[in-house]
């Protein structure tokens, strides 16, 4: 089993471009988070899916942020355009299924943003 | 509010040395508490969670509800230990994680 799989692991790009990253969770897990860490932070949520439906996206800015979730297995978060503060790591999570425990993330490895 | 303080940036300590770390948190309901450990190049993980009141790699932590505290314990540092720990909270019906800020631990040889 390879783990919540993310891509790409490092991207950079200069202000005002586009962006988006890909997540594929863990075969099963019905549940999908997109966190965002800053430096020195720990991750923030910024959308939760339960299957194809978006549930929790109170955090994610929605003038420039955008997430997927077809047919409930891959999700792609986009940013368009993207600004300096946008610098970070962006974690993709998912849980459910039968594989640990109750609550426990399994999180991928992250892709890293840098905005110039 | 909900929230979680780690009020530690980084924790420095010898090997053997006792090693605890804090957690605070903000929450009126009934949480569930969890610490999650990032190793050097590795992905974040799960450690341990507050209800299975387990020890994990010798780590235990109690949840005190009348001090909002899950401190994070263990009685002889090793040099493996060395990592970053974050302390989360799982609201009470919500399936979703609201972590610290992280504390670096580094035991030194």
């Amino acid at each position: 089993e390879a783990g919540v799989v993310q891509s790409p692991r490092y991207k950079i790009i200069e202000k005002k471009q586009p962006v988006a990253f890909w997540c594929n969770p863990i075969s099963g897990h019905n549940t999908l988070y997109w966190y965002r860490q800053n430096l020195g932070q720990g991750p923030e949520l910024l959308i939760r899916y339960e299957n194809e439906e978006a549930v929790d996206d109170s955090q994610l800015p929605k003038d420039r942020f955008s997430a997927e979730r077809l047919k409930g297995v891959d999700s792609t978060l986009k940013i368009q355009p993207a600004e300096l503060g946008d610098s970070a790591v962006y974690l993709c999570a998912s849980s459910g299924g039968a594989s640990g425990s109750p609550g426990e993330l399994f999180f991928g490895e992250g892709s890293r943003l840098t905005v110039l | 509010a909900q929230r979680v303080t780690q009020p530690e940036k980084l924790l420095s300590v010898f090997k053997g040395a006792p090693v605890e770390l804090k957690c605070n948190y903000s929450y009126s309901g009934s949480p569930e508490l969890f610490w999650y450990v990032q190793y050097s190049r590795q992905r974040l993980q799960l450690l341990l969670r507050h209800i299975s009141r387990e020890s994990i790699k010798g780590f235990t932590a109690d949840l005190n509800k009348g001090e909002t505290s899950f401190h994070l314990k263990k009685p002889f540092a090793q040099e493996e230990d060395s990592a970053m720990y974050y302390c989360a909270l799982k609201p009470g019906g919500y399936n979703k994680l609201i972590f610290g800020a992280g504390t670096r631990l580094a035991v030194h040889p």
